[in-house]
């Protein structure tokens, strides 16, 4: 089992609706969770961290995240075609990141 | 905001030679940086952990020997590829935190494009 697991997609999602990414962890004391994203060819941008039990948004973003479940997830509401891009789910292990494979999401025009 | 940069954003290689990747933080002091790597359509591997100071801490499976890190000084970290093969053409990216032990205060560099002819 991965330590952090993301469904690779791609994820289409029409523009304007809303695109919802999941993603599940193995390390039951995980304190903090991120997601990034990344553009083709481009680095990593961090979009959303989040350490405790429920929401926290951030404009059009959304981080949820359930403990006992294992589970973080990011929806990003009136998604729009910049949107489009590859989403990293990232977990801090003893300060380090380990990552998700990445979820390919594309917002159809 | 923070800023990491990389030299060079791209480069191209004939087998057998090295190649020194260059990763800056330009307005804080890292003590820690992050090597990664990143095949096409996968996600970031952690190559190393370069400190400040001392010697690298590499993941299991990344080979020493091949990939030379020095972290001379609390700005500048480099990355050499030792007698480079087509197989270590890759997408490398750094990363530093401008508070060490806080991974959500990491910043990374643009990314260094490796092809190996």
């Amino acid at each position: 089992q991965k330590e952090v697991e993301q469904n690779s997609g791609p994820l289409s999602v029409p523009e304007g609706a809303i695109a919802s990414l999941n993603c599940t962890y193995s390390d039951r004391g995980s304190q903090s969770f991120f997601w990034y994203r990344q553009y083709s060819g481009k680095s990593p941008e961090l979009i959303m961290s989040i350490y405790s039990n429920g929401d926290k948004e951030d404009g059009r973003f959304t981080a949820q995240l359930n403990k006992a479940s294992q589970y973080v997830s990011l929806l990003i509401r009136d998604s729009q075609p910049s949107d489009s891009a590859t989403y990293l789910c990232a977990v801090n292990r003893n300060y380090q990141l380990i990552w998700g494979a990445g979820t390919k999401l594309i917002i159809k025009p | 905001g923070a800023v990491v940069s990389q030299h060079p954003s791209w480069v191209i290689c004939k087998s057998g030679t090295s190649v020194k990747i260059e990763c800056r933080s330009l307005d804080f002091q890292a003590t820690t940086m992050f090597w990664y790597r990143q095949f096409p359509k996968q996600s970031l591997m952690l190559m190393a952990t370069s400190n400040e100071g001392s010697k690298a801490t590499y993941e299991q499976g990344v080979e020493k020997d091949k990939f030379l890190i020095n972290h001379a000084s609390l700005t500048l970290s480099t990355l050499t590829v030792t007698s480079a093969h087509p197989e270590d053409s890759s997408f490398y990216i750094c990363s530093a935190p401008r508070l060490a032990g806080e991974p959500d205060t990491q910043y990374f560099g643009p990314g260094t494009r490796l092809t190996v002819l």
